[in-house]
């Protein structure tokens, strides 16, 4: 069975900091890692995915994500946050079938402006 | 740019009541998927389907049905609604390459 935690409920920064926000998985074999954002009031947008190759993936808006095998982690980072990036971000685990996705309890960005 | 549709947005309905919520997707997916959104438990599968006929049980199943008419419609049905199931729902839907593309969401309160 693929699980996925987010440690982090809740993690304010200011504008123009760094963040990091973390995801932890257990799994069975070959999986598909997601990270998806979601601003109040909307459905869930993808960010970026990982499932094999370089372990540093880029995504949308300036984020990415790096996979450790050894840390069983694959946490989201920015290097510099916006007063937009204010949201609650979700990690996500799937099957090598791809056929579905586990989600963790996600973690609310709140950035100062 | 990928679809998907749900309704309706907003629901109020009473203990024991019948519910479909309705969901089609313009994407030309074959997967399709219901969650709900509850605080301190993230996004949980109640259902999922890969095509039109197909159902498959997801992680949270007790007290809901679904049914996928079409490739491009799948609809969650609660026949006797409870108030443990008062939540925030959302339809998505996803091609081979994994990506899940979600709709609005549709808030039911069962009072």
């Amino acid at each position: 069975t693929q699980t996925v935690s987010q440690s982090d409920a809740h993690v304010t920064v200011f504008e123009g900091d760094s963040v990091e926000l973390r995801c932890n998985y257990s799994y069975g074999g070959s999986i598909y890692l997601s990270w998806y954002i979601q601003h109040h009031g909307h459905g869930l947008q993808f960010l970026l995915k990982y499932y094999s190759g370089n372990p540093v993936v880029q995504g949308v808006n300036g984020f990415e994500a790096e996979f450790s095998k050894s840390d069983s982690s694959f946490h989201l980072r920015k290097a510099s946050v916006h007063w937009s990036d204010s949201a609650v971000y979700f990690c996500a685990v799937s099957p090598n079938s791809g056929t579905y996705q586990r989600f963790g309890t996600g973690t609310k960005l709140q950035v100062v402006p | 740019e990928a679809a998907v549709t749900q309704s309706p947005r907003n629901k109020v309905t009473v203990t024991g009541g019948n519910v479909t919520l309705s969901c089609r997707q313009t994407n030309s997916h074959n997967y399709m998927y219901w969650y709900r959104q509850d605080t301190g438990h993230g996004l949980r599968l109640i259902h999922y389907s890969y095509g039109a006929g197909n159902l498959q049980i997801g992680d949270v199943p007790d007290g809901y049905k679904a049914t996928r008419t079409t490739q491009e419609d799948f609809f969650l049905l609660l026949e006797l609604a409870s108030p443990s199931q008062t939540s925030l729902y959302f339809c998505a839907s996803s091609d081979v390459g994994n990506t899940l593309y979600f709709g609005e969401g549709s808030r039911l309160i069962v009072v």
